[in-house]
């Protein structure tokens, strides 16, 4: 079965900093991987996704994640926060061979952005 | 932008009491799928649904749950005798297709509290 895993349940940088949120997967095939954010009372909004194209991918607002299958990662990086970044990111895979192709979520990421 | 929506953004029941929640996709979509997240768990599968009827469906959605497209544009969850471990945030999706690469668009969810 396919899974994910977040490796922080917490992340704090300060603003202009890096941000770097772990995500690690295990499937026994080619996945298609996604991160979503959820800002507070919002729905879930897509950043990023993966699907056996470019291992490096850029997603909106200057996220980008890089595909590695050799360390089953796919972690999500920018290069300079800024205080709108601060909310909860999920790490998700489709699980490609169970008919619909549902989402299985990592247990999520919280990012603090300090000013 | 085109995007979910759902209502209510929080139902209170009592337990024992059914609730219907309701979900309209974005209209050329085809797939269909709800979600839930009990506070401070991860997002978890509950249904996927396309040509109406469910594709594919979780153990945790049992008889209590049922889908219903009532007409061309609205998707329900009902969860018949509500018990307190139903208490969370049900998100509803839609994605253009059922393929891997192709991403669902999440609504903000309801939360229900059953007390």
């Amino acid at each position: 079965a396919q899974s994910v895993t977040q490796l922080d349940s917490h992340v704090s940088v300060s603003e202009g900093t890096p941000v770097l949120l772990r995500c690690n997967y295990s499937s026994s095939y080619s996945p298609s991987l996604f991160w979503y954010v959820q800002h507070p009372n919002k729905g879930l909004q897509l950043l990023l996704k993966y699907t056996s194209a470019a291992t490096l991918v850029k997603g909106i607002n200057g996220f980008e994640a890089e595909f590695k299958k050799s360390e089953t990662s796919f972690h999500l990086t920018k290069p300079s926060a800024h205080m709108s970044d601060a909310a909860e990111y999920f790490c998700v895979v489709s699980d490609r061979y169970s008919g619909t192709y549902k989402y299985i979520f990592g247990t999520g990421t919280r990012l603090k952005v300090l000013a | 932008e085109p995007e979910v929506t759902q209502t209510p953004s929080h139902q209170v029941t009592q337990m024992g009491q059914e609730v219907i929640l309701h979900c309209v996709p974005i209209s050329n979509h085809l797939y269909f799928y709800w979600y839930r997240q009990i506070l401070g768990q991860k997002v978890e599968f509950l249904v996927s649904f396309y040509n109406n009827e469910i594709s594919e469906k979780s153990e945790i959605f049992d008889d209590q749950f049922s889908v219903e497209r009532p007409d061309g544009s609205n998707f329900t969850l009902k969860i018949r005798s509500t018990k307190l471990e139903d208490s969370a945030m049900y998100f509803c999706a839609s994605s253009e297709s059922g393929g891997a690469g192709y991403e669902q668009y999440f609504g903000p969810g309801t939360r229900l509290t059953v007390t």
